[in-house]
């Protein structure tokens, strides 16, 4: 079975700054998808971040990138120049047949 | 805003209630996946619908029940409601079902069983 971990629960950032985000998962399958998503107080999921199993270069979308990293089941994310509204959770993703989610990490960006 | 709903926003029940949650899909978007979301956990997929047929199905029982119009509106149903189905109750609408197609999270439904 798949499963997802995300071992930090809590995380702060200095407005401004770089953090990143770990994820790991487990899967004996080679075709997958990985996503990161945002849930703000609002509690609507957003998508922040895909990444395609097959596609060996790592996916950028603006302030966000990931580090894939296949043979290690690895796929964190980093945001740079942080902002007040990157506050909120972010949960991991992985896609094969159903999407399982990891546990969340509770992202607070500090003025 | 992902242009999909959920209601109602909120819900009080009773153990060994039922219940019946609504979801309204992105326009054109003919796939629909429910996830539970319990206090400080991830989601968890309960079903998909695609075209009004179940497509797939997680690790819940069957009194939890869903349906899927041909407008794409969709409905969750939980029977003999249980203390533990307390949980934040996720739609999520794409197109086509297939694993490249992003899903788009409605705000859920805050359901409370006392």
């Amino acid at each position: 079975a798949q499963t997802v971990t995300q071992s930090q629960p809590e995380m702060s950032v200095q407005e401004a700054e770089t953090v990143t985000l770990s994820c790991t998962y487990d899967t004996s399958e080679n075709n997958y998808y990985l996503f990161w998503y945002k849930q703000p107080p609002s509690r609507q999921m957003i998508l922040v971040i895909r990444q395609e199993a097959y596609k060996q270069q790592n996916a950028t979308e603006n302030r966000f990138s990931v580090n894939f990293q296949k043979a290690a089941k690895s796929f964190s994310l980093k945001i740079s120049d942080s902002q007040l509204g990157d506050t909120a959770m972010y949960f991991c993703a992985f896609m094969n047949w159903d999407m399982r989610f990891g546990a969340g990490t509770r992202l607070t960006v500090k003025p | 805003e992902t242009g999909v709903t959920q209601s109602p926003t909120h819900l009080i029940k009773t153990r060994g209630q039922q219940v019946t949650l609504r979801c309204s899909s992105q326009s054109g978007h003919n796939t629909v996946s429910w996830y539970q979301q319990a206090l400080g956990q991830g989601p968890q997929f309960i079903f998909q619908y695609y075209r009004e047929e179940e497509n797939g199905r997680g690790n819940f029982p069957p009194r939890f029940s869903g349906l899927q119009f041909p407008n794409y509106s969709s409905e969750l149903n939980v029977n003999a409601l249980e203390l533990d189905d307390s949980a934040l109750y996720l739609c999520a609408s794409s197109f086509d079902g297939t694993r490249v197609n992003e899903q788009f999270f409605g705000p859920g439904t805050r359901l409370t069983v006392l």
